[in-house]
């Protein structure tokens, strides 16, 4: 069964520090990999997509890993803000249809406290 | 920011009404989505569309329907609100890149009394 599941559910930090989210996923065939900044009363915003070949992308605070063989992906936030306080989704997609289908995660809800 | 947009934000409702959730973009992009999130979990796809008079159901049965009678207006309708279908209602649309990035509108919470 293709899932995608995060870890952790929840997440509390303090302003300035670092933090690393977890993804691991069981879709295949694998096409790509994504991380959605989700704030709160709003849609989900693309913050790296990454494919088979990629380990690693940056988006200025937000570095996401992708270990393709062992099905996992990371996002990890640098000198965080009280702005990342938000829920971040991993999602996948696998091609195997035309549609390209899109495999959600329940996302971690960061929290960052002054 | 996307240039997608969804009305209304919010509406409360009583059940048995007929609902009309408006879902417009101005990107010019062909495939668009309709989308049902509940609190904390993950998003489940209710409808989707290749364009033009194209709608087909999604993963996660919905007694919703939509239609797309121009490119950038893709309404979803519910004849008889009821309370199972309180939720967050988010509506997509995708490029044309390899990857087809969603662009995601900012939502609509339904509440059902």
């Amino acid at each position: 069964k293709n899932q995608v599941e995060q870890s952790p559910q929840s997440l509390i930090i303090l302003e300035g520090k670092n933090c690393t989210l977890q993804c691991n996923y069981t879709v295949s065939p694998f096409s790509n990999l994504r991380w959605y900044k989700q704030d709160t009363g709003r849609g989900p915003v693309s913050l790296t997509i990454m494919t088979f070949s990629e380990n690693t992308k940056s988006n200025g605070r937000y570095t996401a890993t992708l270990d393709a063989d062992t099905k996992q992906s990371s996002l990890h936030i640098t000198a965080s803000q009280l702005s990342d306080s938000a829920s971040y989704i991993c999602v996948v997609s696998d091609r195997g249809s035309t549609l390209g289908r899109l495999y959600f995660g329940r996302g971690t809800q960061l929290t960052v406290w002054p | 920011e996307a240039d997608i947009y969804q009305t209304p934000r919010y509406l409360v409702i009583g059940t048995g009404k007929k609902i009309t959730l408006e879902c417009s973009q101005t990107m010019g992009h062909d495939k668009m989505y309709w989308y049902q999130q509940d609190p904390g979990m993950e998003l489940h796809l209710i409808h989707y569309s290749y364009g033009v008079n194209s709608t087909e159901k999604g993963d996660l049965s919905s007694e919703s329907t939509v239609s797309r009678i121009r490119t950038e207006h893709f309404p979803l309708t519910l004849e008889s609100a009821r309370p199972s279908h309180t939720s967050q209602y988010l509506c997509a649309s995708s490029d044309k890149s390899l990857q087809e990035t969603q662009y995601f509108g900012p939502g609509t919470r339904l509440l059902v009394l």
